[in-house]
């Protein structure tokens, strides 16, 4: 299993330019998330998904877009970056019982000049 | 408004000597805690789990301690090794409220040798 698989690694953007992050995961997980991790601020959510066809708003969601079309995949659209948005971006699943763990992905490191 | 809080940023510990990281949250509604490490250039890694209905869980040199009164959890480390120098998240999330899981702002663990 590959669990779940983060792409690209590195990216740098133009302030204004879009993207998409992509996140697969083989774990037929019904859960999954967008974090982001910024020095001080720890993993800060900022979309998830319970399900396919469903996504809500996490902390800081501004920026962002998310759909969820299929179980194992789930997209993070950034619609004009700024660098406010610079970050390490997090996928992460998890199954949808009660008081299971997430499973993260490797990371892409995103800059954004 | 930080739910869940890791006031230490960092912590250094002499091989072979106990570490505890510590963890304070504020919403009453949590009902499972989880601590993750993460090494650099990685995703997170799941650790260890306790679930609101305990006080205590182990696992080899992992301890996790709860004391729901007064809304803490610790992360005991026996003995501490060189490996478990990284950067520790404690995470709470409560099943009412979509099961999303919060995260503190970690705190770095060095072990030095």
């Amino acid at each position: 299993n590959a669990g779940v698989t983060q792409t690209p690694k590195f990216q740098v953007l133009k302030t204004g330019q879009s993207m998409t992050l992509q996140c697969a995961q083989d774990m037929n997980h019904e859960y999954m998330s967008w974090y982001r991790q910024d020095p001080g601020m720890g993993l800060r959510l900022i979309h998830y998904s319970v399900g396919a066809g469903i996504t809500d708003q996490g902390e800081v969601p501004n920026g962002y877009n998310v759909s969820r079309s299929t179980t194992e995949d789930f997209p993070l659209r950034l619609l004009s970056a700024a660098p406010s948005q610079t970050s390490v971006y997090f996928c992460a699943s998890r199954s949808g019982g009660v008081n299971t763990e997430a499973f993260f992905g490797q990371g892409t490191r995103l800059t954004v000049v | 408004d930080q739910q869940v809080k890791q006031n230490s940023p960092s912590l250094s510990v002499q091989e072979g000597r106990i570490s505890i990281l510590n963890c304070d949250y504020t919403n009453s509604m949590f009902d499972y805690f989880l601590w993750y490490k993460k090494y650099p250039a990685e995703g997170p890694t799941f650790l260890i789990s306790i679930s609101s209905i305990k006080d205590k869980n182990e696992d080899g040199r992992f301890t996790v301690f709860l004391n729901k009164s007064a809304k803490h959890l610790s992360l005991h480390i026996v003995p501490s090794q060189p490996g478990d120098s990284a950067v520790y998240f404690c995470a709470a999330s409560a099943l009412v409220g979509g099961n999303k899981l919060v995260f503190g702002a970690g705190t770095i663990l060095r072990v030095k040798s």
